[in-house]
This record gives C-alpha cells, sequence and structure tokens, in this order.
C-alpha cells in the first residue's frame, strides 16, 4: 500500500454543478478524516468517520456537502449546488485506532468558475 | 477548544542556518502536537509528533521540537537549513484522550521557509 489516494487531482466546475471526491485510504486504517484548505491557510476540520460511522462534522461543512464512508473503506465527499466559496484544496487523511498520527493524501483541487 | 499560533508568516533564512518556527498552542485538555511539512501542490507529510513521553522529539530531515507546557509552546528547530527545506511548515493540536474528537487536528495558519543560498 502506497498510501492515502485522492481522486481526481484536479477538479474544475461551473457554479451550480454538483461535485464527487474520492478518497482511498491506507488499508488498515479505521479513521479517515477530512480537510479543506484554502489559499494561505492550514488545513480546516470538516468531518471525520470512524469505520463506516461520521462521528463528528464542522459547522463548516453546510446541507450542501456530505460525505460517506459506507463499507468503512473509502469515502467520498459531496458538494452540491457549488458556489465560488467552495473553491479549495479538499484533503483526506486516514490514521490507526492505535496511533493518532495521520497521513494525508495528495489533495483534491477545486477551482469553481 | 483548541487552538494554534504560528508566530510568522513567513521565515527567511541562509543555508546552513539555524531554523526556528514558532508555534504556540491553546487547549484545555492535554495536547497531542504535531508538525507537518507542505510542499506545492502536494499534501501534508509528518515531520514530528508529541504524545506525552519525551518533550524533546527528533523527527525526520533534521528537525527537532520541544513540548514547554508552562510556554505552550512547541517550536521547530533544525541545526542547519538545507535549501530542500524550503516548504511551508504547519504546526497542529488535537486532543490526547478519547471521545469523539480524539484525532481531529486543528492547524495553525502556517509558516513559509525561504532558504537563501
Amino acid at each position: 500500500d502506497t498510501g492515502v489516494s485522492q481522486d481526481p487531482r484536479h477538479k474544475i466546475t461551473k457554479r451550480g454543478q454538483n461535485v464527487t471526491f474520492r478518497c482511498d485510504p491506507i488499508s488498515e486504517h479505521n479513521r479517515l478524516y477530512w480537510y479543506r484548505q484554502t489559499l494561505g491557510q492550514g488545513p480546516e476540520f470538516l468531518t471525520y468517520f470512524q469505520n463506516e460511522a461520521q462521528l463528528e462534522k464542522s459547522r463548516l461543512l453546510s446541507d450542501r456537502f456530505s460525505a460517506e464512508r459506507p463499507k468503512g473503506s473509502f469515502s467520498t465527499l459531496e458538494i452540491q449546488r457549488t458556489e465560488q466559496g467552495d473553491s479549495a484544496m479538499y484533503l483526506c487523511a486516514s490514521s490507526s485506532d492505535r496511533y493518532n498520527e495521520q497521513f494525508f493524501g495528495p489533495g483534491t483541487r477545486l477551482t469553481v468558475l | 477548544a483548541q487552538s494554534v499560533t504560528q508566530l510568522g508568516s513567513h521565515v527567511s533564512v541562509s543555508e546552513g542556518a539555524l531554523v526556528l518556527l514558532r508555534c504556540n498552542y491553546s487547549s484545555s485538555v492535554p495536547p497531542y502536537l504535531f508538525w507537518y511539512v507542505q510542499y506545492p501542490n502536494q499534501g501534508l507529510q509528518l515531520l514530528l509528533k508529541y504524545t506525552s513521553a519525551a518533550t524533546l522529539v527528533k523527527g525526520i530531515n533534521g528537525f527537532e521540537a520541544e513540548f514547554k507546557k508552562s510556554e505552550t509552546s512547541f517550536h521547530l528547530t533544525k541545526p542547519s537549513a538545507h535549501m530542500s527545506d524550503a516548504a511551508e511548515y504547519f504546526c497542529a493540536v488535537s486532543p490526547n484522550a478519547g471521545g469523539t474528537s480524539y484525532g481531529k487536528l486543528t492547524f495553525g495558519q502556517g509558516t513559509i521557509l525561504t532558504v537563501h543560498p
């Protein structure tokens, strides 16, 4: 296993369209996190899964955002009716229960025109 | 609630000089602390972490950091900068207890390190 992977790496969309991103964590990791990073800022927490259960959601995650991890493996993050303010890098990370060390994927850069 | 403040959004050093990147944290519970590095258009790579063991933590690429509870600080240092150290560095904090927030990272705003020849 080579690490956390994210797909796509880049997404350009028009305002109002829906987009979906995928994250594949390190295979033995049961915790999965989504963060959002805008230019010049540190990543901000969006949501967190332990296995398939979504345990915490940030208030940044409006009702246009939804995340799933149906079988406790990969996760998807969907943004409906995208807005220009959604333009950012979306980062996924995973960790095990035993070690509180998150491994990050390369991110998906979203540009909303 | 937890927060992180990184003092200095940009730090510039000469190759071979000491690197010092400052991080102060605020936490209502005993924290875990981390330093990550990010190269352009890439994800974050863990440099080192403090998890309640030794207060002086050594990481990859010659970096180290010291946890000082009395100063609520976790500054990152490297004795001799290398050109390849040029990147953006993030300090982060998470709760060290169990519960639903366990593992959730709160990041500082980052410090861009420039290394001059």
